[in-house]
């Protein structure tokens, strides 16, 4: 079964607006952590955002931000004021305690002029 | 600077050959790990490492071999069992943040078969 699902192959975004990129996750664990990472065309993939299961607050990092939803199993990265350097692959992650990273599939962003 | 290097950034296998991607962190983490991507798709892990002198399979290591014999060093040989072994290969290592392990990026190497 998909552990981490990105439902958005491609997103549009208009330049200096705000884009929500979603994930869901499958865990019974109560304890895990949440990851978003970016990944231009250069191929890097660069961390982005960090979300422990037991943080009360939605982490913040910059522009960015994740917006978790512990009951609904959500951790939808939220990207402000968009720029054209934001144009990448971006992909949501999860690790239980003591199994591997999985990652989603990916959800590919455009920002428009 | 601190950071993770690959190497080569593209490589090219012959049939039945095998192949060995470089790569190498001075970050002191303890943790290392390869990882395959697919045109269009998440990454899968194929080995990881989390002390010297020992590693672990991942999902898909089948055709793949790798050596752990200094902390800063974690190369990946594809073999000629791996029968498909055009992708993309990213190496990463983790440190601790917040309570959770955290992974860091080298730059890939593309493999392609002639």
């Amino acid at each position: 079964a998909q552990k981490i699902t990105q439902t958005q192959p491609g997103m549009f975004v208009q330049e200096k607006e705000a884009v929500t990129l979603d994930c869901t996750y499958d865990t019974s664990d109560q304890s895990y952590g949440l990851f978003w990472y970016k990944q231009p065309s250069s191929g890097e993939m660069i961390f982005l955002i960090y979300q422990g299961s037991y943080d009360e607050q939605n982490a913040t990092e910059g522009r960015y931000s994740l917006n978790f939803q512990k009951a609904r199993k959500s951790a939808n990265l939220v990207i402000s004021a968009s720029q054209l350097g934001d144009s990448a692959m971006y992909f949501c992650a999860m690790r239980e305690r003591g199994d591997d990273m999985r990652f989603g599939a990916g959800t590919r962003l455009t920002v428009k002029p | 600077d601190g950071g993770i290097t690959q190497s080569p950034k593209y490589l090219f296998r012959k049939e039945g050959q095998n192949v060995t991607l470089s790569c190498e962190q001075n970050l002191n983490h303890d943790a290392m790990y390869w990882y395959r991507q697919d045109p269009g798709q998440g990454l899968r892990l194929i080995y990881y490492s989390q002390i010297v002198n020992d590693f672990q399979k991942g999902d898909i290591a089948e055709g793949y071999s790798v050596s752990r014999e200094k902390k800063e060093s974690f190369p990946l040989t594809v073999t000629s069992a791996q029968k498909n072994p055009t992708a993309f290969y990213l190496c990463a290592s983790s440190i601790l943040l917040a309570g959770q392990e955290t992974q860091y990026f080298g730059p890939g190497t593309r493999l392609l078969v002639l």
